[in-house]
Formats: C-alpha cells, structure tokens, sequence
C-alpha cells in the first residue's frame, strides 16, 4: 500500500496570506489528523477528521481550519498567516482512529511565513 | 495537564553499543498507549515500538525494547548494538481512549551514533 502523502512539500508564503495544505491518507483509513511541529513548540495536534467530521480539535486559534473529503483526503487552510506559523506540518491516518490503532505519519509540508 | 517529560536532550552512543532513552509521562486515564517515534533528518515520523498500558510484559521489536513501569508512569527506551542509522531525534507519545486519536508528544531526545 502506499504511504500517507503530503502536498505541497514546501511553501513560501507571506504574512496575510492564506494556504492550503493537502493530506491523502494510506487507502482504506479513514481517520486523518493533523500537527504542527515548530523547534519552540514541539508537535502539537491541530485536529482530526474521520468520516467528513472534525472530532478532536487541539488548542489552536480559529484561523487553522480543515476538511475532509469522502474519500477520505483531508486539507488544512490556514488563513492571515504569521510568522509564527512557519513550521512542519504533519498529517497521520489511522483506520478508525481508535487508540490502539497505530497512526501513519506522511513526510510533512514545510511551510515558510515571510 | 497530560504531559510527556523527555528530560535528555541529546544523546550519544558508539555503534554496538545499548542506549536508553528515558520518558515519563503524566495522565490519570487508565486506558492508553505509549509510542516511541523516530524521526529521521527526511522528518518523516516512523513508529518504533508501542506499548498497550494495560500489558505488564515490556514490548520488544528486534533491537528496541522499552522498559515499562506504570507505577513511576515511565516509559523509556533500550536501543541495543546501536546502528548508524538509528541516529535520530527519538519523541515519546502517548494517546488515551478519550481522545484516541491525538498523540501527545514529548520534546524529543536527538541521539547521535559515532565510529
């Protein structure tokens, strides 16, 4: 099976803008969830979408927004960027996003605030 | 709060040699799960052992073992004849049944592997 991927792999944006970013999920998981890794924050969990629906929302301000598609493909938007989003973000899936389920990480998007 | 301690920063170890990596972690769920994640310099996240809290005997895949302690809530690391491309940053993590889906990760341990 393919792995989880991720679109675009790096972006340059400047502050105001808005961007998009693309997850597809390993086929057949259907849980999809999304962090943000900065070297002063750490990984820290964004949400999760399972079955169109956002189910889990971590600590993060109304501009990081998300959806997920009937084929299970996910995209995050961040709108009114700031320099302090610039960092990696992460996508994992997970069959049903249960806890003893094993969640796939994808190789990131590295997205650059100027 | 839920919160995971990697109290190391950076490690080192020769190749062929043990390392451990330690971990706490503070919930008050009793159902959860702890994980050990690699991430190489690609910074892809890649699983390397897990952990069912509910399980006394301690997880092991080839090379890595944990040494689980539920009590002390710790959760640490033994990567054993070290290889060059073990070197990583190495994050703990644990999810519980409430939110299942949302791993909560410790600051990382970034381990280096010499000659």
């Amino acid at each position: 099976k393919a792995g989880v991927t991720q679109t675009p792999r790096y972006l340059i944006k400047t502050r105001g803008q808005q961007v998009t970013l693309s997850c597809s999920p390993i086929s057949g998981h259907r849980s999809v969830s999304w962090y943000q890794q900065t070297p002063g924050q750490g990984l820290q969990f964004l949400f999760e979408y399972f079955s169109e629906t956002q189910r889990n929302k971590g600590n993060f301000p109304g501009r990081f927004s998300g959806r997920q598609f009937s084929n299970s493909r996910s995209e995050m938007n961040v709108s009114t960027l700031e320099l302090g989003d610039s960092a990696l973000y992460l996508c994992a899936s997970s069959q049903q996003g249960q806890v003893q389920e094993t969640q796939y990480f994808g190789p990131g998007t590295r997205l650059l605030v100027l | 709060a839920q919160t995971v301690t990697q109290s190391q920063p950076e490690m080192s170890v020769q190749e062929a040699e043990t390392v451990t990596l330690s971990c706490t972690y503070d919930t008050s769920e009793s159902d959860y799960y702890l994980f050990w994640y690699k991430q190489p310099p690609s910074r892809q996240m890649i699983l390397v052992i897990r952990q069912e809290a509910y399980k006394q005997q301690n997880a092991t895949e080839n090379r890595f073992s944990v040494n689980f302690q539920k009590a002390a809530k710790s959760f640490s690391l033994k990567i054993s004849d070290s290889q060059l491309g073990d070197a990583a940053m190495y994050f703990c993590a644990y999810r519980v049944t409430g939110t299942a889906s949302k791993l909560t990760f410790g600051t990382g341990t970034r381990l280096q592997v010499t000659l």
